[in-house]
C-alpha cells in the first residue's frame, strides 16, 4: 500500500495568490483529515470527512479556506487568497471507520506564504 | 473544549538516560488515548490505551493510562539518537468526533 500520498511536498507564494494541497487517502479508508502543524500551535484539525462528506470543519480558520472530497480517492485543501500567516505544514491523514482513532498521515505538505 | 498538556515542552537527555513524558487531558466521552512518534515528517502511531493501569509496551518504549487522574506516561529506556523526535498525544473520544486533538507535543532530543 502506498500510504497516504499529498501534493505537492512546498509550495511557495505570495501573497493574495491560491494555493491548493491535494491528498490520496489510503484506498478503503473512509475517514479524511486535514491538519495543520505550526510551532506555535501545534498540530490542529482542520476538517474531517466521512464516506467523502464533510463532518466537522469548526476547526477550518476563515472562510479563505475551503476543503472538497469529490471521490473516495481524492481531496483538496484550498486557501484563496493565502497570507503570510497560513504558512504551516499541512497534513492529510486517513482512517477505517473502525473507532480506533488510529490516523495514517501524509508526508505533509510545507507551504510559504511570502 | 477539549484539552490536551503534555510536559515537558521540550527535553534533552544523553544516550542511554531514560525519559518520562507526561500528558494530561480533559475530554468528553473519552474512549482512548493515543501516542504518536513525529521525525521530520509525518506523526506515526506507537500505541493506543484503552484501559487503566494496563501497561503498553514495545521494545525500550512503554506507556500506561490513568483514567482516574487522566492522564498517561511514555517511557523510554535506555534512550537512543534515533528516539529524538517530537512525541505527541491524543484522545480520542469516537462516536462521531473522530478527529484527534493533539497535544502541542513534547520534543525530545537524545545527545551521543
Amino acid at each position: 500500500d502506498a500510504g497516504v500520498i499529498q501534493s505537492p511536498r512546498h509550495e511557495v507564494t505570495e501573497m493574495g495568490q491560491e494555493v491548493t494541497l491535494r491528498c490520496k487517502p489510503i484506498s478503503g479508508h473512509d475517514y479524511l483529515f486535514w491538519y495543520r502543524q505550526t510551532m506555535m500551535r501545534g498540530l490542529e484539525l482542520l476538517i474531517y470527512f466521512n464516506n467523502n462528506v464533510p463532518i466537522d470543519d469548526s476547526g477550518m480558520p476563515e472562510d479563505r479556506f475551503s476543503a472538497k472530497m469529490p471521490n473516495a480517492s481524492f481531496s483538496t485543501l484550498k486557501i484563496q487568497p493565502s497570507e503570510p500567516r497560513d504558512s504551516a505544514v499541512y497534513f492529510c491523514a486517513s482512517s477505517l471507520g473502525t473507532n480506533t482513532g488510529e490516523l495514517f498521515f501524509g508526508e505533509g505538505s510545507r507551504l510559504t506564504v511570502l | 473544549e477539549d484539552k490536551v498538556v503534555q510536559s515537558p515542552l521540550s527535553l534533552v537527555v544523553h544516550e542511554g538516560d531514560t525519559v518520562t513524558l507526561n500528558c494530561s487531558y480533559e475530554v468528553t466521552n473519552f474512549r482512548s488515548l493515543l501516542w504518536y512518534k513525529q521525525e521530520k515528517k509525518a506523526p506515526t502511531f506507537l500505541f493506543m490505551l484503552t484501559s487503566s493501569g494496563i501497561e503498553k509496551k514495545s521494545g525500550r518504549l512503554s506507556s500506561i493510562l490513568d483514567k482516574k487522574e487522566l492522564f498517561s506516561i511514555l517511557n523510554i529506556t535506555a534512550t537512543q539518537t534515533g528516539d529524538s523526535a517530537i512525541y505527541l498525544c491524543a484522545p480520542y473520544s469516537g462516536g462521531g468526533a473522530d478527529g484527534l486533538t493533539f497535544g502541542k507535543g513534547t520534543h525530545l532530543i537524545i545527545q551521543p
